[in-house]
């Protein structure tokens, strides 16, 4: 099962909006709605933002928004603030796995 | 408080054995199934296998599979990761954590644990 595919990096200006994507197949993000995204700041153990391709926990800021078209999922920040500052990994199960992470995004607030 | 609390770093040469625990607090420990998840230096994060507290039945990463083997105890609460021969390649963070739903996301990580393997 190869790692989902997401951009080494994406950048932004406080208050802008950030789209991240996650790349996979039909066996895993097409095939399902168990898509996940995880925030980690250096350092720390990760954090869940987003299950169910669009559930956000209660604990997470609305700033945070997931959807998915296809084989990709897509995390969005809006309002950019210095705190999200963060790598960002998704994950889905999958067919065969039977769960996959994607190759991480760094975030990098301007 | 709903928490995962994992054993301390550990420090070993290649060949030698390691166990690690993760012990679950604050929530029915057989309603959820765990998981391990590595992280190497400065790498992304990988999924090792998984765990159903209540009965053992155990599902493995083909990258992982036959090297590391994951196993839980119901009275103490805690789930373990374990390896019989450790190789250098080992030396990362690892990480358990708890899934929201059999194939859902894990909401509930514990801190990690450091291993470290050289001669």
């Amino acid at each position: 099962q190869s790692a989902l595919t997401q951009p080494a990096s994406v950048s932004g200006s406080p208050g802008q909006s950030i789209t991240i994507s996650c790349t996979g197949t039909s066996s895993d993000v097409g095939g399902y709605n168990y898509v996940s995204w995880y925030q980690q700041h250096p350092g720390k153990a990760p954090k869940l933002m987003i299950y169910e391709v669009s559930n956000r926990p209660s604990r997470v800021s609305n700033r945070f928004s997931g959807s998915k078209s296809g084989n990709t999922a897509s995390l969005t920040i809006s309002g950019l603030q210095a705190e999200d500052e963060a790598d960002y990994y998704c994950s889905s199960y999958t067919s065969t796995s039977p769960y996959v992470f994607g190759t991480g995004t760094k975030v990098t607030v301007l | 408080e709903v928490q995962l609390v994992q054993s301390g770093a550990e420090v070993k040469k290649p060949g030698e054995s390691l166990r690690i625990s993760c012990k679950g607090s604050g929530y029915s420990f057989t309603s959820y199934w765990i998981s391990w998840v590595r992280q190497m230096p400065g790498k992304g994060l990988e999924w090792m296998g998984t765990i159903d507290p209540s009965d053992s039945y155990t599902n493995y990463s083909p990258s992982f599979q036959g090297h590391v083997t994951i196993s839980a105890d119901k009275s103490t609460r805690t789930a373990y990761l374990q390896w019989s021969s450790l190789k250098a390649s080992d030396t990362a963070m690892y990480y358990c954590a708890r899934h929201l739903g059999q194939k859902d996301g894990m909401d509930v990580w514990g801190q990690g644990t450091t291993a470290t393997v050289s001669s």
